[in-house]
């Protein structure tokens, strides 16, 4: 079974730039997390779907963070315009429909985003 | 106060040494209690899950949960170099997928080396 893929794994820009990052989870997955990792520290949630729709962004600034997921697989984060604290390891996480897997998720190796 | 707390380290053994990892958490709601293992340049896998309190053991690991004292440890036996990387344990209120309650919180993790 293929890994949740994750593009580009390194991404280097200047504050006030713009940048994507782009995750495919593992296949039939519905469930798809962001988490933003800053070094040092754990995994922070900054968004979950569900399918097509959002259940948890409450943690997303949502003033330069956005997401979507189209269709339901393919996820994409933007942040727009970049912080130097927005230096970190953004990862992509996936889990099955299954209704009681929400703590079974596959994490896939991250892109680590260094702002100039 | 931060949800969970984790000594960061880092923790540095030789091979074949018991190893103690230890998270506080603050929030009693938190009923599901899972420890991840990071290793350098790679996402996050889930290593053990408990629900609420008591003992699982899964090899050389075992994982232990103590509400009462809001407290959890995961217990590595005979420690290898391949046990070398980032420790994160992570709970969450619920276990349901496409809910908020399944956030999961993670600790800042804990570095640990096994030298032979």
């Amino acid at each position: 079974e293929a890994g949740v893929a994750q593009s580009p794994r390194y991404k280097i820009i200047e504050k006030r730039q713009s940048v994507a990052f782009w995750c495919n989870p593992i296949s039939g997955h519905a469930t798809l997390y962001w988490y933003q990792q800053i070094l040092g520290q754990g995994p922070k949630l900054l968004i979950q779907f569900q399918n097509n729709g959002v259940v948890d962004d409450s943690q997303l600034p949502k003033d330069r963070f956005s997401a979507e997921r189209l269709k339901g697989v393919d996820s994409t984060l933007k942040i727009q315009p970049a912080k130097l604290e927005d230096s970190a390891v953004y990862l992509c996480a996936s889990s099955p429909q299954t209704r009681y897997t929400a703590d079974t998720q596959y994490f896939g190796p991250g892109t680590r985003l260094t702002v100039l | 106060q931060k949800e969970v707390e984790q000594d960061p380290g880092p923790l540095s053994v030789p091979e074949g040494a018991i190893v103690s990892l230890n998270c506080t958490y603050s929030n009693s709601a938190f009923q599901y209690f899972m420890w991840y293992r990071q290793y350098s340049r790679k996402g996050p896998e889930l290593l053990m899950y408990t629900y609420s309190s008591g003992n699982k053991e899964d090899g050389r690991f075992t994982a232990q949960v103590d509400k009462s004292s809001k407290y959890i440890s995961l217990f590595i036996r005979d420690s290898q170099p391949s046990d070398s990387a980032t420790y994160l344990c992570a709970m969450s209120a619920s276990v349901l997928a496409g809910s908020t309650l399944g956030r999961l919180y993670f600790g800042r993790g804990t570095q640990l080396t096994v030298w032979p």
